[in-house]
């Protein structure tokens, strides 16, 4: 079974602070993708990368920057948490025209 | 720009109910399509997928259908049960290297 993991599945963090969430992946996917989660506004795409090293911005990066040194790991990094950063966030893979498989979320707050 | 649908955004139904839950896309070019159950504070899980060659496909008490030209897909779950309670999400693939377009998810309650 495709198997996506996340660092945390809660996380209480300070304005200002910087914060990072780990993603990994062992089916060797080559994309890999940053949603957030919000009540009544969906899933929204933060970044997204096809290859290592390769990233994409998605309909939401500001705020965000990402890291994929490894295949298997995609890294979302929020630089200066701020209180609207606060949201559950869900990282994904796939292989091209498979299936998408995510992970169990990350339940960020920022105080 | 691609749009997926899904209306109505909440349904309740009796158990042991077939139902159908529809997923409607405005731009027929795609790869495939996915439909997803989400339980409260969980992540998604990848209930079945379809590829664009594909009319349907089945996995237990689950059957998804897939009609391109019209825009449409349909979720059919047999037998309904309090168990099925989540949020169920479709999403289509336009193309390599590309990200998924999700619609809204439509919340299913079943009751005992």
């Amino acid at each position: 079974d495709v198997k996506v993991t996340q660092s945390s599945r809660y996380l209480v963090k300070r304005t200002g602070e910087k914060v990072f969430l780990e993603c990994v992946q062992d089916m060797d996917h080559e994309n890999m993708f940053w949603y957030r989660q919000d009540p009544g506004l969906g899933l929204r795409l933060i970044y997204f990368s096809y290859d290592v090293k390769m990233k994409e911005k998605g309909d939401i990066p500001e705020g965000y920057s990402v890291s994929r040194e490894k295949k298997e790991r995609f890294s979302l990094i929020l630089e200066s948490a701020s209180t609207n950063q606060t949201s559950m966030y869900l990282c994904a893979s796939r292989r091209d025209k498979s299936a998408q498989f995510f992970g169990p979320g990350t339940r960020l707050t920022v105080l | 720009k691609q749009e997926v649908t899904q209306i109505p955004a909440a349904l309740s139904v009796p158990e042991g109910e077939n139902l159908v839950l529809n997923c409607s896309f405005t731009d027929s070019a795609i790869y495939n399509l996915q439909w997803f159950r989400q339980d409260p504070g969980k992540g998604l899980t990848s209930l079945l997928l379809i590829q664009s060659s594909q009319r349907e496909q089945t996995s237990g008490r689950l059957n998804a259908s897939l009609d391109k030209s019209s825009g449409r897909s349909t979720l059919y779950i047999a037998a309904s049960q309090p168990g099925d309670s989540a949020t169920y999400l479709c999403a289509v693939n336009p193309g390599a290297n590309s990200k998924l377009t999700f619609g809204k998810g439509i919340t299913l309650s079943v009751r005992p």
